[in-house]
């Protein structure tokens, strides 16, 4: 059964700040990974999908990476900015396009 | 990527009583999924939902107190029936869209927060 952590659970950094959010997960075998981002009582929106066979991806200010072997993908979050303040998701898919959550990654980005 | 509503955005109700979600995607999808997300918590996947079949529930999940239909190619509904303070939650519903050969990425609705007196 996949498992899914987030490292850290909590993470506050003033504004302009390069920051990393830490995903690992335990069944290699993914079809891809998503990162999402939550506010506060609202919905998920997709950030980056990186498929099994790729090792990054960027949009904006956004890069993630994957690194299968060894179960980890991390978001790299560049200049950040308070809007830029959520909750952070990483989702693996697994075989039967079902998603594992983690806990994610509640972020405070002060002025 | 689809575009997904849900009805209500919020509701307030009464212990005892059901409640039901509409899920709508503006394109045509084969799979249609519904999470939950209790207070504090992360999501977790209540059933996927198929049109033409029955549903299939995840591990802690029934039908019974679960209802889910898929009428057609672009809606859903899940009733929580019974209600307790524990049913509490953010309810999503989520679509799949293909990106490649066995690789699919999840869009979700805005969700319905649900709170139970």
């Amino acid at each position: 059964k996949q498992e899914v952590t987030q490292i850290p659970a909590a993470l506050s950094v003033p504004e302009g700040e390069n920051l990393v959010l830490n995903c690992s997960f335990t069944d290699s075998a993914i079809y891809n990974l998503q990162w999402f981002r939550q506010d506060p009582g609202k919905g998920l929106t997709s950030l980056l999908l990186i498929q099994s066979s790729q090792r990054e991806q960027t949009s904006g200010r956004l890069n993630a990476s994957l690194d299968k072997s060894s179960g980890r993908s991390t978001l790299y979050i560049a200049a950040s900015q308070p809007g830029d303040s959520a909750t952070y998701l990483c989702a693996a898919n697994n075989a039967g396009n079902m998603l594992t959550f983690g806990g994610g990654t509640r972020l405070m980005v002060k002025p | 990527s689809a575009v997904i509503s849900q009805k209500p955005s919020r509701d307030i109700c009464q212990r005892g009583t059901s409640l039901t979600i509409q899920c709508q995607v503006d394109s045509q999808v084969t799979m249609m999924f519904w999470y939950r997300q209790q207070p504090g918590q992360s999501l977790t996947l209540i059933a996927t939902a198929n049109q033409g079949s029955e549903a299939t529930y995840e591990s802690g999940f029934v039908i019974d107190k679960f209802p889910i239909s898929r009428p057609n190619l672009t809606f859903s509904t899940l009733t929580v029936s019974n209600m307790s303070p524990e049913d509490s939650s953010i309810y999503l519903c989520s679509v799949e869209e293909m990106t490649g050969p066995f690789s699919y990425e999840q869009y979700f609705g805005p969700g319905t927060r649900l709170t139970v007196t």
